[in-house]
């Protein structure tokens, strides 16, 4: 079935460091693709998406590029804050299936 | 996107309680999703709530355990059943296909956060 790999974490930046987390999938179909994130306490918010390949979804200074040739969709951001700090899950949809497949999160730590 | 909201935010039950997680959104939505997220792991998807007629489950989740409604177009709720401390978790409700949005994403509600003693 679909799946949907990270790098492990935790990860321990410094402010103003360069930022990746890797995502991998692996999918029968076409799925779209999602990174969302998770700040201490609170519920899951959609980051950014791409639905098809070379699509690269940006928000917030964060970016991922849709790479089919590699099925991967890592999460980077060149500059990061401590209010980065929080849990950050990539994920694809099937269409499908119409339901998401999480990868297991990576954990996020800036200092300033 | 669309206001989702839970009730409750988090409680506290004893073993072999139930539990019914209510998740509201203030439109119309195609479809209503119930995921689990255990401590320290990712979300792993319950079932799909129908409206109008049974959930659809993942494996691994039965009825009996996790009896879900949805009345309408805008509420579902989810019956945590016969608690046990595995049932420990973050439970999630989302939604996609909300009016003037594109459809394949989900938004996801606050959760509610559930210790069985």
């Amino acid at each position: 079935g679909d799946s949907v790999t990270q790098m492990e974490g935790p990860v321990t930046l410094s402010e103003e460091a360069f930022l990746t987390i890797n995502c991998t999938y692996t999918a029968t179909g076409y799925p779209s693709l999602f990174w969302y994130v998770q700040y201490p306490g609170e519920g899951l918010q959609l980051l950014l998406k791409a639905t098809k390949a070379d699509d690269k979804g940006s928000n917030k200074g964060f970016e991922a590029t849709y790479r089919k040739e590699t099925t991967s969709f890592h999460l980077e951001k060149g500059s990061v804050q401590v209010s980065d700090s929080a849990v950050y899950f990539c994920a694809l949809s099937d269409q499908g299936a119409q339901k998401l497949v999480f990868g297991q999160g990576t954990r996020l730590t800036i200092n300033p | 996107s669309a206001v989702i909201s839970q009730k409750p935010s988090r409680d506290i039950c004893q073993r072999g309680t139930s539990l019914t997680i209510q998740c509201q959104v203030d439109s119309q939505v195609t479809m209503m999703f119930w995921y689990r997220q255990q401590p320290g792991q990712s979300l792993t998807l319950i079932a799909t709530a129908n409206q109008g007629s049974e959930a659809t489950y993942e494996s691994g989740f039965v009825i009996d355990k996790f009896p879900i409604s949805r009345p309408n177009l805008t509420f579902s709720t989810l019956t945590v059943s016969n608690m046990s401390p595995e049932d420990s978790s973050i439970y999630l409700c989302s939604v996609d296909g909300v009016a003037g949005t594109s459809t394949d994403t989900q938004y996801f509600g606050p959760g509610t956060r559930l210790t069985v003693l």
